[in-house]
């Protein structure tokens, strides 16, 4: 069975800080894809960045990273600069390749202070 | 930028009763999804459809859910006859491809369904 574990239901950080969001997850799968999904409040989840497994090198896009440790099967987000619109609930996703379907983790609500 | 969207945003009724919840996947897109969230768990995956049939679904995907694709752009949701426990959020989400390849899905807002 294919799971994904995020261990903090809540996130607060100051604004223009950083701030690192924690996820683990299991899989047999050799070739899979692990997401951050970002949900704003009453709005639509969206990508906020990918990882595919067979690559080593680290995911960035902009302001968010990851850390990708294959063998601890663990994977982080990390926000720099954080904005207040960055407020949301975070989900950590796992595709597995011979599925069509995402594994989410429960979410972590972030909160942003000005 | 296209989007998915559904409809009702939110829909309350009665134990017992059918109630179809509606989607509009993004044009281009081939697959289609239905994901629901009870409130205070995770999102777990309903079904997945691609050609006019099923080709995947869960264990909590029985009999009293069907979709359907009834026409080039709507992809709804059946539920049979209401249980209280199907009280969540529903999203919908459509992807280009599907199974075996890169496969971002695009969500929709949501509909949340309360069962009385």
């Amino acid at each position: 069975a294919q799971t994904v574990t995020q261990s903090q239901p809540e996130m607060s950080v100051q604004e223009a800080e950083t701030v690192t969001l924690s996820c683990t997850y299991d899989t047999s799968e050799s070739d899979y894809y692990l997401f951050w999904y970002k949900q704003p409040p009453s709005r639509q989840m969206i990508l906020v960045i990918r990882q595919e497994a067979y690559k080593q090198q680290n995911a960035t896009e902009n302001r968010f990273s990851v850390n990708f440790q294959k063998a601890a099967k663990s994977f982080s987000l990390k926000i720099s600069d954080s904005q207040l619109g960055d407020a949301a609930m975070y989900f950590c996703v796992l595709y597995g390749g011979s599925q069509g379907n995402l594994i989410f983790g429960k979410g972590t609500k972030l909160s942003v202070k000005p | 930028e296209p989007e998915v969207t559904q409809t009702p945003s939110h829909q309350v009724t009665q134990m017992g009763q059918e109630v179809i919840l509606r989607c509009v996947p993004i044009s281009n897109h081939l697959y289609f999804y239905w994901y629901r969230q009870i409130l205070g768990q995770k999102v777990e995956f309903l079904v997945s459809f691609y050609n006019n049939e099923i080709s995947e679904k869960s264990e909590i995907f029985d009999d009293q859910f069907s979709v359907e694709r009834p026409d080039g752009s709507n992809f709804t949701l059946k539920i049979r006859s209401t249980k209280l426990e199907d009280s969540a959020m529903y999203f919908c989400a459509s992807s280009e491809q599907g199974i075996g390849t890169y496969n971002e899905q695009f969500f929709g807002p949501g509909t949340r369904l309360t069962v009385l």
